[in-house]
């Protein structure tokens, strides 16, 4: 099962970019990366899911270098609604795809 | 689309009594469902991974005889927790999976909003 590692905080204001990388050193050749995003009491949001190099959407983007060894979320002019705890997860295929959070990042947007 | 809800959002009992928690795929049709738990200021840990027409599967450390989890169709999956303790207070999240093995989008889960459960 690929381990992943992040930072468990990180603190911004609004209208900045934050970047949040993840290390996922174990990662397996079939293996996806996803971002969910997680409010107080509330189920984990997707955001975003990759296999390399860059993907964006309208909420987000996900860059993945070749060695796919990490990944960066990119959530750009970022709000208070923003603040949240988001998960960096890499889809275990030899484990059927079952996810296995870690700790997450708390990113707290100030005004 | 693929949303997944739970009923109910919240529910406090009485220690040894049984709650049922359903968890539902609305717009699809998931042939895996996966129940997590959450305790304060912790992340998810995954229980068990729920096929439908089979048994399900626990991981390690949880018990099957307590925490029975049924799912009879594509969209429906139920966790019971039998017998509750205080110290099975906690917060359920159920996710499906929406996509066909093979398909690029098996590996895609959708979470419900969670159920706060609360053993007195």
């Amino acid at each position: 099962l690929a381990k992943t590692t992040q930072p468990i905080s990180m603190d911004s204001y609004e209208g900045q970019e934050v970047n949040i990388t993840c290390s996922h050193n174990n990662i397996a050749t079939n293996d996806y990366i996803t971002w969910y995003q997680q409010f107080p009491s509330q189920g984990p949001r997707f955001i975003i899911q990759g296999y390399k190099t860059k993907v964006t959407n309208e909420v987000a983007s996900l860059f993945i270098p070749a060695d796919r060894k990490s990944s960066t979320l990119s959530l750009p002019r970022v709000s208070l609604s923003d603040t949240a705890v988001y998960y960096c997860l890499v889809g275990d295929r030899a484990n059927d795809y079952k996810l296995s959070f870690g700790a997450g990042t708390t990113v707290t947007v100030r005004a | 689309g693929a949303v997944v809800s739970q009923h109910p959002s919240w529910v406090i009992c009485k220690s040894g009594t049984s709650v049922k928690i359903e968890c539902r795929s609305l717009d699809f049709q998931a042939t895996t469902m996966f129940w997590y738990r959450q305790f304060p200021k912790q992340s998810l840990m995954l229980m068990a991974t729920s096929n439908e027409g089979s048994k399900a599967t626990y991981e390690q450390g949880v018990e099957k005889d307590k925490f029975l989890i049924n799912h009879a169709s594509l969209t429906l999956s139920t966790l019971t927790v039998t017998s509750a303790h205080p110290e099975d207070s906690s917060f359920y999240i159920c996710s499906a999976r929406t996509g066909l093995a093979g398909a690029s989008s098996y590996n895609e889960q959708f979470f419900g909003p969670g159920t706060r459960l609360t053993v007195l």
